[in-house]
Formats: structure tokens, sequence, C-alpha cells
């Protein structure tokens, strides 16, 4: 298994202001995923990030909006820019386990509530 | 949408019945697994089955999964009032490189 941990855990934010969050993982990982959860609702990949390359962003979600760095195997961060309400979410850190059938281990999520 | 789709929406239910909770889905896959998240916190896998196989089993958690329908379930023996939080499925696609595509999730509630 694999213990990741997320920073800030929640935050309030102002509008028009990015914030960027921390993802450490306690073991080397070939792949990170970052994932959004809007209140009440189920979540949905924004990107994966490999090390030594850009982030692969999913159909809605722009580099620009979200830029991602992953400077090494173990730590990521997801930026979440010029925040408008609607991005108020949880967002979750994720790795794959070793294992083929890739199960997914998650960091405890940092919830932003934008004003 | 390749996502599964999760019913009920809701489930409550007193401590020692059993819980249910289906999804269902549109495309191959490669696996399905079941998650579980606590009050908004990160989610924990609980069960994978492939999908070659139609029936798993994991302490009080039995999943089955018909790959001709389409459709999963999960079951939860002898519920406890810890059993209470959000539960997802997530399907990952054959090729698509360790990415899940999680369902609308099933609220449950067990009352002491």
């Amino acid at each position: 298994s694999a213990v990741i941990s997320q920073k800030p855990s929640r935050d309030i934010c102002q509008r028009g202001t990015s914030l960027t969050i921390q993802c450490q993982v306690d073991s080397q990982v070939t792949m990170m995923f970052w994932y959004r959860q809007q209140p009440g609702q189920s979540l949905t990949l924004i990107a994966t990030a490999n090390q030594g390359s850009e982030a692969t962003y999913e159909s809605g979600f722009v580099i620009d909006k979200f830029p991602i760095s992953r400077p090494n195997l173990t730590f990521s961060t997801l930026t979440v820019s010029n925040m408008s309400p609607e991005d108020s979410s949880i967002y979750l850190c994720s790795v794959q386990s070793g294992r083929a059938s890739g199960e997914l281990f998650f960091g405890e999520g940092s919830r932003l509530t934008v004003l | 949408s390749q996502q599964g789709e999760e019913d009920p929406q809701a489930l409550s239910i007193q401590e020692g019945e059993n819980a249910t909770m289906n999804c269902s889905y549109k495309t191959s896959i490669n696996n399905l697994q079941w998650y579980r998240q606590n009050s908004g916190r990160g989610l924990v896998h609980l069960i994978l089955i492939r999908s070659n196989e139609r029936e798993k089993h994991s302490g009080r958690l039995r999943v089955t999964l018909d790959t001709s329908k389409k459709s999963s379930s999960l079951l939860i023996t002898a519920s406890r009032a810890a059993d209470t939080a959000s539960y997802f499925c997530a399907i990952r696609l054959p090729s698509s490189y360790g990415k899940l595509t999680f369902g609308q999730g099933t609220i449950l509630t067990v009352h002491p």
C-alpha cells in the first residue's frame, strides 16, 4: 500500500486567486492521478501526472486552469488557477498500486471553498 | 458516457440487515472496483473483480459481475453503523493505463 499526504486539507479562497495543492507519496510511483469531486458528486479525473513529462489532461480540463508539476517520483502539485465558486470541490490525489490490476490509493483530499 | 451508474442513490437500513448496491456500465472493462468514502474524505479500495470473474468475497463483502448485462452488485452482509459511508464503483477500461472511471455512488446509512 501507499501512504499519501495532501496539503492543505481544506481552505477557503477568494474568487480570482490561485491555490496549489501538494501531494506527497511515501514510495516512488510512476503515475499520479488528480481527481475532482464536486459537492455531492462522483469523482472526475482531471489529469495524469507522469514524472519527467507534461501531465495528460482529460477532456474539459486544461493546463492553464489546472497546472500540474511532477518534479520527482514521490511528489506532485496541482494548482487551481483564477478560482471561481464553481471550483469549490474536493481535490484528490491518487496513485496506482503496484499490481497490474490497478487499484488506487487516495490521499485524504483537499476541500476547497471559493467565495 | 462510460461512467458507471449506481443505484440506489441512497440506502437506509438498520444494523444487522444486508445492503445491496448496484452498478451498471456501458463498455467493455478490464476490471471493476468498489471504493468507500467516509464523509467527503479520501476513498478506500474495498474489492476488485476482473472481467473474467463472476463473484468475489472479502469478509462481509460480496461482489458479483455480469459482463453480459454490464452490471455489478456489492452486498454488505450484517451491516454495522460503521459501514455508513458513500460507496462508489469504478471501472478500468482496457489499455487505460490505470485510469478509473467512477460511478455516481450510493450513500449508505446504517442506523444503530
